[in-house]
C-alpha cells in the first residue's frame, strides 16, 4: 500500500493567490482528517470526514478555507484568498473507523508558503 | 471536554539512558489512547495505542506505555534510547469512539545526545 499521498509536498505563493492542496487517502479506509501544523499552534483538526461526508469543520480558521471529498479517494483543501499567516505544514490522515481500528494514518504533508 | 497534556516541552537525555515522556488527558468517557512521533519533515507515525485489556503497552522502536485511569495518565517510556529517538512525541485522545477524532497534545521534543 502507499499510504497517504499528499500533494504537493511543497507550495510556495503569494498573498491573495488561491492555494489547492489534495489528499489521497488509503484504499478502504472511510474516515479522512485535515490537519494544520505550526510551531506557534501545534497540531490543528481543520476538518474530518466520514464516508466522504463532512461531520465536523469547527477547526476551519474562517471561510477563506474550504474543504471538498468528492469520493473515496480524493480530497482537496482550498484557501482562497491565501494570507502570510496560512503558511504551515497541512497533513491529511486516513483512519479505516468502523473496523476497530481508531489509528489515524498521516501523509507526508504540504509545505506552504505565503509570502 | 476532552484535553490532553504533555508535561515536558522538550526532554533532553543522553544515548542509552532511558526516558519517560509524560502525558495525561481528561475525558468524561473511556477513551482510547495514542502515542505518534514525527521525524524531522516527515507525516506522523503510530508508536503504540492502547484500546483496551491490558494497560502495559507495547510499541515499536523498544517503546511502551502505562495506561493508568486513576491518574488519567498514558506516560511513554523506553529502558535505553538511540540518537535515532530524537523526535517529536504526541499523545493523542480519542474520547469519542464513534468519530475517530484526536485531541492532540502539544508535543514533546525528545533531544538524544551521545
Amino acid at each position: 500500500d502507499a499510504g497517504v499521498i499528499q500533494s504537493p509536498r511543497h507550495e510556495v505563493t503569494e498573498m491573495g493567490q488561491e492555494v489547492t492542496l489534495r489528499c489521497k487517502p488509503i484504499s478502504g479506509h472511510n474516515s479522512l482528517f485535515w490537519y494544520r501544523q505550526t510551531m506557534m499552534r501545534g497540531l490543528e483538526l481543520l476538518i474530518y470526514f466520514n464516508n466522504n461526508v463532512p461531520i465536523d469543520d469547527s477547526g476551519m480558521p474562517e471561510d477563506r478555507f474550504s474543504a471538498k471529498m468528492p469520493n473515496a479517494s480524493f480530497s482537496t483543501l482550498k484557501i482562497q484568498p491565501s494570507e502570510p499567516r496560512d503558511s504551515a505544514v497541512y497533513f491529511c490522515a486516513s483512519s479505516p473507523l468502523g473496523r476497530g481500528d481508531y489509528e489515524q494514518y498521516f501523509g507526508p504533508g504540504t509545505r506552504l508558503t505565503v509570502t | 471536554a476532552q484535553s490532553v497534556t504533555q508535561l515536558d516541552s522538550q526532554v533532553p537525555v543522553f544515548e542509552e539512558a532511558p526516558v519517560e515522556l509524560r502525558c495525561n488527558y481528561s475525558s468524561s468517557v473511556s477513551v482510547y489512547l495514542f502515542w505518534y512521533v514525527q521525524y524531522p519533515n516527515q507525516g506522523l507515525q503510530l508508536l503504540l495505542k492502547y484500546l483496551s485489556g491490558s494497560t502495559l503497552v507495547k510499541g515499536i522502536n523498544g517503546f511502551e506505555a502505562e495506561f493508568n485511569k486513576s491518574q488519567t495518565s498514558f506516560h511513554l517510556r523506553k529502558p535505553s534510547v538511540h540518537i535515532s529517538d530524537t523526535a517529536e512525541y504526541f499523545c493523542a485522545v480519542d474520547g469519542s469512539s464513534n468519530t475517530g477524532k484526536l485531541i492532540f497534545g502539544q508535543g514533546t521534543t525528545l533531544q538524544v545526545k551521545p
